[in-house]
């Protein structure tokens, strides 16, 4: 089952635009991570914010948490062609112990056009 | 180059044959995770390895695939009398250095029943 939901499902914008994603989950985290996947390759890990954080910065990306609505936003500012990718959510549920197993959204699409 | 190598990267493959993939991270890691990912889907656990020991197997691993780590470094997933809906990425995964619950994808190996 997968947990997290992104909206929008599809975006589409021009480059130097901000791409604004968002993330649902259902169950409670010890943190939330942001992955990026070019077609047809694996994922690539982008950020981690911690369920004790609210907002976190990495170069052009902005995350925030906000876990009394189980949710997390993923900005990217200045958006270039190279960031046209799919953009997947990831939770690593507070089980009572770390055993690295994800659970990852349906993922949004990103389109940035030159 | 990501720390994790799969193969082969794309299988064809008639339905009702086995097919095997194989998992090889460059360096040591206790877990072993692998992930199955549909087209327009994210990635889904499958099952994953401590060392030599397979912990948690997913439903979605019916009786037809088998996943070892016979001396817990690579690993192999077999599927047996393959099906249609069996196409698919198979994603492999271990721990990013540096912990904090991030993992470090291969590129997958993509199968295609025919």
């Amino acid at each position: 089952s997968q947990q997290g939901e992104e909206d929008p499902q599809a975006l589409s914008i021009q480059e130097g635009e901000n791409a604004t994603m968002n993330c649902s989950y259902k169950t409670s985290i010890n943190n939330l991570q942001w992955y990026r996947q070019n077609s047809g390759r694996g994922l690539v890990h982008l950020i981690l914010i911690r369920s004790n954080e609210r907002e976190k910065h990495s170069g052009r990306l902005r995350v925030t948490l906000d876990t009394s609505k189980k949710s997390s936003s993923l900005l990217i500012t200045a958006s270039r062609a190279a960031d046209t990718a799919s953009y997947f959510c990831a939770t690593d549920p507070n089980s009572g112990g770390s055993n690295y197993k994800l659970t990852f959204g349906k993922g949004t699409l990103l389109t940035v056009n030159p | 180059d990501t720390g994790v190598s799969q193969d082969p990267r794309h299988k064809i493959t008639k339905r009702g044959q086995n097919v095997t993939f194989r998992c090889d991270p460059i360096s040591e890691h206790n877990r072993l995770y692998w992930y199955r990912q549909t087209l327009g889907q994210g990635p889904e656990f499958l099952t994953y390895f401590q060392n030599e020991a397979q912990l948690e197997k997913s439903r979605l691993l019916s009786d037809r695939f088998s996943a070892e780590r016979p001396k817990g470094s690579f690993s192999t997933l077999e599927i047996q009398r393959t099906e249609q809906g069996d196409s698919a990425m198979y994603l492999c995964a271990t721990p990013a250095d540096g912990g904090a619950n991030v993992l470090t994808f291969g590129a997958g190996s993509r199968l295609t029943v025919l």
